[in-house]
């Protein structure tokens, strides 16, 4: 089946670094990603959708200068969170279409940031 | 606007026993409906989808849900709940009625005791 990873599954960084988050999808071809955040015991927010050659598109409330998204290939999305502070720690969720599957959406691990 | 609505943050079953979570949802178009599944520190798994097809949808795992469009409501259930069944459940909404992005309901923690 289609699996997406990401990586790293946990990182812990000091207030004022950037951190960069890898969204792959490993045996199929993504031309949409989008990327979640999750606060404990919450449900998703999506933060932006991720457009493979072409800039993202974020949704209303997120920062698109401290959170930047980069989907430079067919199966390959970033997310760096730029400047972080510690209330950017949180569980962020990517997740891939596979144009060739009905376009179902497929979900990553999740990446647990800790800002420090 | 699409939304979700799931009714029940916490429900508790015990071993062998009927599980309903509960979800309704709001659209514009006709939506496509997802039930995913996750478990402490990881990603969603999808357990089904209604896109517009047989009303009664089955699952992974023994989960089934069914779309009543006159009630706006797309339950999950499943006829014996077995402790592996413990997770968080969240309902979603396509927003433009296929496979695009996601709204999510707020989740429904689901426990099982022996």
């Amino acid at each position: 089946g289609a699996v997406v990873s990401q990586h790293p599954s946990r990182v812990i960084c000091k207030s004022g670094t950037s951190v960069k988050i890898e969204c792959r999808s490993l045996d199929f071809q993504a031309t949409t990603m989008f990327w979640y955040r999750q606060f404990p015991k919450q449900s998703l927010m999506l933060m932006a959708t991720s457009n493979e050659g072409s800039k993202a598109t974020y949704e209303q409330g997120v920062e698109k200068d401290k959170f930047l998204i980069n989907h430079a290939s067919l199966t390959l999305s970033t997310l760096t969170v730029t400047s972080a502070h510690p209330e950017d720690s949180s569980f962020y969720i990517c997740s891939a279409i596979d144009r060739d599957s009905s376009y179902e959406q497929y979900f990553g691990p999740g990446t647990r940031l800790t800002v420090t | 606007a699409q939304s979700v609505t799931q009714l029940g943050s916490h429900v508790s079953v015990s071993e062998g026993a009927l599980v309903l979570l509960r979800c309704n949802y709001s659209s514009s178009v006709p939506p496509y409906l997802f039930w995913y599944v996750q478990y402490p520190n990881q990603g969603l798994q999808l357990l089904l989808k209604y896109t517009s097809a047989a009303t009664l949808v089955k699952g992974i795992n023994g989960f089934e849900a069914e779309f009543k469009k006159s009630e706006t409501s797309f339950h999950l259930t499943k006829p014996s709940a077995h402790m592996s069944d413990a997770a968080e459940y969240f309902c979603a909404v396509s927003v433009s009625g296929g496979y695009n992005k996601l709204i999510f309901g707020a989740g429904t923690r689901l426990a099982v005791h022996p």
